[in-house]
């Protein structure tokens, strides 16, 4: 069974600083895998999309890569911005044609000012 | 872009008496969808699977006479939590797959459910 591990659990980083959210998969037969934002009391927001065939995505000031032979995924956020404090989320269908997403428990980001 | 509409965002009610959510595809349809439960600070936990026209396929652990869900439509999927009690207290949010990308999900904004 698919397990998703996400570090560091949180992070606090000022304002205008570079990061990288780590994401480690168990099984690295995945059919892709997406990142997500949660911010508090809301639903998840799709980030980034990368499919299987895919090494990486960029959109805006994210970046995410994907190494299915180490079984790690990583969201990289460039010149981070108070905005971007939120839950990051990635996730993996269990299996091609399962469809059905397995979590890591998130990192729990902080911007400061 | 790809909108899945959850409403209502948040609703109290009384112990005993049944809640229903809504799940829609706005602009896409969506033969699958999926209802999670989310507890304070912990990640998501599939709930259940929503075939369209077909019975739900529950995770283990999930009670089906409890959280009924019903797909009538290409999009609308519904959960009814029945005889709500305090301790299904919860945030529930749903999440249909296609829109954007074939293999993309996209996610409803949540119901906050508080049983009193």
């Amino acid at each position: 069974k698919q397990e998703v591990t996400q570090i560091p659990a949180a992070l606090s980083v000022p304002e205008g600083e570079n990061l990288v959210l780590n994401c480690s998969f168990t099984d690295s037969a995945i059919y892709n895998l997406q990142w997500f934002r949660q911010d508090p009391g809301k639903g998840l927001t799709s980030l980034l999309l990368i499919q299987s065939s895919q090494r990486e995505q960029t959109s805006g000031r994210l970046n995410a890569s994907l190494d299915k032979s180490s079984g790690r995924s990583t969201l990289y956020i460039a010149a981070s911005q108070p905005g971007d404090s939120a839950t990051y989320l990635c996730a993996d269908p269990s299996g091609a044609g399962s469809y059905q997403l397995t979590f890591g428990k998130g990192t729990k980001l902080s911007v400061i000012p | 872009g790809a909108v899945v509409s959850q409403h209502p965002s948040w609703v109290i009610c009384k112990s005993g008496t049944s809640v229903k959510i809504e799940c829609r595809s706005l602009d896409f349809q969506a033969t699958t969808m999926f209802w999670y439960r989310q507890f304070p600070k912990q990640s998501l936990m599939l709930m259940a699977t929503s075939n369209e026209g077909s019975k739900a396929t529950y995770e283990q652990g999930v009670e089906k006479d409890k959280f009924l869900i019903n797909h009538a439509s290409l999009t609308l999927s519904t959960l009814t939590v029945t005889s709500a009690h305090p301790e299904d207290s919860s945030f529930y949010i749903c999440s249909a797959q296609g829109g954007d990308s074939t293999y993309g999900y996209t996610f409803g904004s949540g119901t906050r459910l508080t049983v009193v």
